[in-house]
């Protein structure tokens, strides 16, 4: 596997409150995404990040936003967590001798009650 | 933008015989599409991938086709197992872009 981590790998929040999901990978890779996954709708880009503080839009960006302090740690935070953002979230990165080639880290279960 | 179409979105087989999963995609200029595995709980896993410059590339009891003209590419899987079961995705992206669209997503399940 690719040395990525995801933490936490299970939470359950309540409306409204703030979330932050935490990426760390160890292959010092310069691309990082996140993701959520969802029945019917397979993976979807929520934001990603093309260097330590570049960071772009993906195609189900609202109410999510990102940072990147660091190679190694990409956050993603939900400022007020809603219901509809209960959801598989994954991080991925890429950028190594395959430079297309994406790899995924475990997944962080997230519950909005 | 892209968008990429997978079917079918359950497949049953029988242990030993073929199954395949065909998506299509939107973006002419697209040029790389990965196949990946999704085990229950687990992330998806790369199991294959395939640029345009090929036709079909094979790895074992895995292949992939592509058809530029028509825009679709299909995963083969031959001699299938039941550890074969899991969740299919395929995914287009242009190269260098970074930004891999996903497909729906096929459950495979292999009976012994």
């Amino acid at each position: 596997d690719a040395g990525i981590t995801q933490s936490p790998r299970h939470k359950v929040t309540e409306t409204g409150t703030p979330v932050t999901l935490r990426c760390h990978q160890t292959e010092n890779h310069r691309y990082m995404y996140w993701y959520r996954q969802d029945p019917g709708h397979g993976l979807r880009l929520i934001h990603y990040s093309y260097g330590v503080k570049d960071t772009d839009k993906g195609e189900v960006s609202d109410g999510y936003s990102v940072s990147r302090s660091k190679t190694e740690d990409f956050l993603l935070t939900l400022e007020s967590a809603t219901s509809s953002q209960t959801s598989v979230y994954f991080c991925a990165i890429s950028g190594g001798q395959g430079a297309d080639t994406q790899y995924f880290g475990p997944g962080t279960r997230l519950t909005v009650l | 933008g892209e968008n990429v179409e997978q079917h079918p979105s359950t497949l049953s087989v029988q242990e030993g015989d073929s199954a395949v999963i065909k998506c299509t995609y939107s973006d002419s200029a697209s040029n790389y599409f990965p196949w990946y595995k999704q085990e229950l709980g687990k992330g998806p896993q790369l199991i294959i991938d395939i640029r345009s410059n090929v036709g079909e590339k094979k790895d074992q009891r895995i292949a992939v086709t592509l058809n530029k003209t028509a825009k679709h590419f299909s995963l083969h899987i031959t001699e299938t197992q039941p550890e074969d079961s899991a969740v299919y995705f395929c995914a287009a992206s242009i190269s260098g872009f970074q930004k891999l669209v996903f497909g729906t997503g096929t459950r495979l399940l292999v009976s012994p």
